[in-house]
């Protein structure tokens, strides 16, 4: 069965300081890719997503990924983070093999910014 | 943008006591829709899947008579909790596919989540 890893549980990072958010999968047979984002007591809101094409996916609030095949990971990355940013960050997952097309979601990370 | 919408927001009930949480769709039609529980600091574990006139399709371990889904309409979805107990006491969150939208397959929208407290 499909799964997702995201393998930091929190990540603390000071305020204009460079973030990546790690994401690894488990089958690299026709996934689909997205990276959400959950402010407290909130719904999730979709940041970006890889279905095919270009690798490296550019989304909402200058936030990217880059799909990386060989590796079967989805990365986040932010160049400079704001405080805003705090919030919870969900990798997952989509395709024939998570059961007609589920989405599977990782455990989460939280991105604290730092001050 | 496709928008889905939950009612209510949050709601406190007592136990024993059944509760309605209500999921639209506000602007494109819900052939599918999913029901989520995530429990504080926790993802989302995923409850059922139901379709449009269809029974819902409940993941394993979840009590099905205990959660009663009900997809009416294209822009509707019930989840209801019956004979709440603390233990139910979590944050649910629907979200919405239309599949006849360009990458439906793909692609789902989440409500805001309700917030359901048992006492």
């Amino acid at each position: 069965a499909q799964s997702v890893t995201q393998l930091d549980s929190q990540v603390p990072v000071f305020e204009e300081a460079p973030v990546e958010l790690r994401c690894n999968y488990s089958s690299s047979v026709s996934v689909y890719l997205f990276w959400y984002v959950q402010y407290p007591n909130q719904g999730l809101q979709l940041l970006l997503k890889y279905l095919s094409g270009s690798t490296l996916v550019k989304g909402i609030n200058g936030f990217e990924a880059e799909f990386n095949k060989s590796q079967t990971s989805f990365h986040l990355r932010k160049p400079s983070v704001h405080i805003s940013d705090t919030a919870e960050y969900f990798c997952a997952v989509s395709g024939p093999n998570t059961g007609g097309f589920k989405t599977i979601f990782g455990a989460g990370t939280r991105l604290f910014v730092k001050a | 943008g496709a928008v889905v919408s939950q009612h209510p927001s949050r709601v406190i009930c007592k136990s024993g006591t059944s509760v309605k949480i209500e999921c639209r769709s506000l602007d494109f039609q819900a052939t599918t829709m999913f029901w989520y529980r995530q429990f504080p600091k926790q993802s989302l574990m995923l409850m059922a899947t139901s379709n449009e006139g269809s029974k819902a399709t409940y993941e394993q371990g979840v009590e099905k008579d205990k959660f009663l889904i009900n997809h009416a309409s294209l822009t509707l979805s019930t989840l209801t909790v019956t004979s709440a107990h603390p233990e139910d006491s979590s944050f649910y969150i629907c979200s919405a596919r239309d599949l006849l939208m360009g990458q439906g397959l793909y692609e789902q929208y989440f409500g805001p989540g309700t917030r359901l407290t048992v006492t």
